[in-house]
């Protein structure tokens, strides 16, 4: 079925390094790819997202690359700030593009 | 994005009942969805409606329900079929049932049992 691989799971880092999270899907009919932040007891909230005619997106910190050979995608956080510090996750439109499918999360820690 | 309202904010089940969780969205979008989340389990969509009067299942349907009568609203309930009910509930929107579209969170509702 259509899935959605993230790694790694838990993330810390330092303030001020970077951090980058992956993630793989199953469908190569997916075409959108959004990653959304969460902050403990609080919504998801979009940060960035990029398409399927794009290989690269950024604004400011932060930046996706698209790899749609390979099937994967990453969000890349420059500079990390202790706000920073939250649950990350990608999404992948399905097949029917009628939806996201989304990974399992990643646990952002900034330490300054 | 204040403009998906989720109530109530925590709510709590009896064995053998039924609960209804509630999805207000005033941002005149087609598309509705709910998914269930769960510790370490990232987000599972449970339905989705691309338009008023239709609903479509996702991939953890059994033991809820969901109606779309009006556009601005999607009610989520969960019956006594469901025998794991504790999780947090989120509702979503997008502006069209395009898989390609951002969707826009609710607050959330905290489901647990008595």
């Amino acid at each position: 079925g259509e899935n959605v691989e993230q790694h790694p799971s838990t993330l810390s880092v330092q303030e001020g390094d970077s951090a980058v999270i992956k993630c793989t899907y199953s469908d190569s009919a997916s075409n959108y790819f959004p990653w959304y932040k969460q902050e403990l007891g609080k919504r998801p909230q979009l940060i960035i997202d990029i398409r399927s005619n794009v290989g690269e997106k950024k604004d400011q910190r932060i930046a996706v690359t698209l790899n749609k050979t390979a099937k994967h995608f990453s969000l890349h956080i420059t500079e990390t700030q202790p706000e920073d510090s939250a649950v990350y996750f990608c999404a992948a439109s399905n097949q029917a593009g009628t939806a996201l499918i989304f990974g399992k999360g990643t646990t952002l820690s900034v330490s300054s | 994005d204040g403009g998906i309202t989720q109530s109530p904010k925590y709510l709590f089940r009896k064995e053998g009942q039924n609960v209804t969780l509630s999805c207000e969205q005033n941002l005149n979008h087609d598309a509705m969805y709910w998914y269930r989340q769960d510790p370490g389990q990232g987000l599972r969509l449970i339905y989705y409606s691309q338009i008023v009067n239709d609903f479509q299942k996702g991939d953890i349907a059994e033991g809820y329900s969901v109606s779309r009568e009006k556009k601005e609203s999607f009610p989520l309930t969960v019956t006594s079929a469901q025998k794991n009910p504790t999780a947090f509930y989120l509702c979503a929107s997008s502006i069209d049932g395009q898989g390609h579209q951002p969707q826009h969170f609710g607050d959330g509702t905290r489901l647990s049992i008595l």
